[in-house]
């Protein structure tokens, strides 16, 4: 099974700031990746899908970049409603997998 | 507007059985594939299986493999996750996650989630 390997396990920002999640994976996956956010209590939501496609209604500050094995999430001016945990998932071939999750902070 | 809504969780023994289940609406049900995806308290997501729109290919983790079996119903909407010889390990709330499109197994609607306690 392909692992992912999420990067940092978690941090602290200051809205404003610029975060970037790295996510890299056991072996090539090309662009067979997604990225989702996670609030305390809730289900995960969509942000990205083919490692750069922003999902319908997701805000622009919210990009992805990345093909093969290492791939990044980043938001390029934090709000308070981002705080939250970030999980990307191959969709390469099953099983799928997660990555073990990135929580944001309030620094 | 589309909804999955599961139910069906609960405490149940070591070596017991349950059935959850996911009703899907607003949304055409037989024409996409969908998942059910765990979380462990305090842990992160764990997929657990996949089933196809018409239902003919499933697809498993190996942590339930042989134990947990994944079906659907295209005339009533729902999906459902049938778990037996239940662990303690496998003490999680359990999303259903509807497939976004026709290529590519990522999941654009999740329900609410349904916990099931494996305790004695």
């Amino acid at each position: 099974a392909i692992q992912l390997t999420q990067s940092p396990s978690s941090l602290s920002a200051s809205v404003g700031d610029r975060v970037t999640i790295t996510c890299r994976a056991s072996q090539g996956i090309y662009s067979a990746l997604a990225w989702y956010q996670q609030k305390p209590g809730k289900a995960p939501n969509l942000l990205i899908y083919y490692a750069s496609s922003l999902e319908s209604g997701v805000p622009s500050r919210f990009s992805g970049s990345g093909s093969g094995t290492d791939f990044t999430l980043t938001i390029s001016s934090l709000q308070p409603e981002d705080f939250a945990t970030y999980y990307c998932q191959h969709f390469n071939n099953f099983p799928l997998t997660f990555g073990g999750g990135t929580r944001v902070d309030i620094k | 507007e589309v909804q999955v809504v599961e139910s069906g969780g609960g405490l149940v023994q070591p070596g017991g059985s349950l059935r959850v289940s996911c009703a899907g609406s607003g949304f055409s049900f037989k024409t996409y594939g969908m998942s059910w995806v765990r979380q462990a308290p305090g842990k992160g997501l764990e997929w657990v299986s996949h089933i196809s729109d018409s239902g003919y290919s499933t697809y498993y983790a190996d942590s339930v493999k042989g134990r947990f079996t994944i079906s659907r119903d295209n005339s009533k909407n729902t999906l459902y996750l049938q778990m037996n010889n239940l662990r303690a390990e496998d003490t999680a709330v359990y999303y259903c996650a509807k497939k976004r499109g026709t290529s590519g197994v990522y999941f654009d609607y999740w329900g609410q989630g349904t916990l099931v306690t494996v305790s004695s």
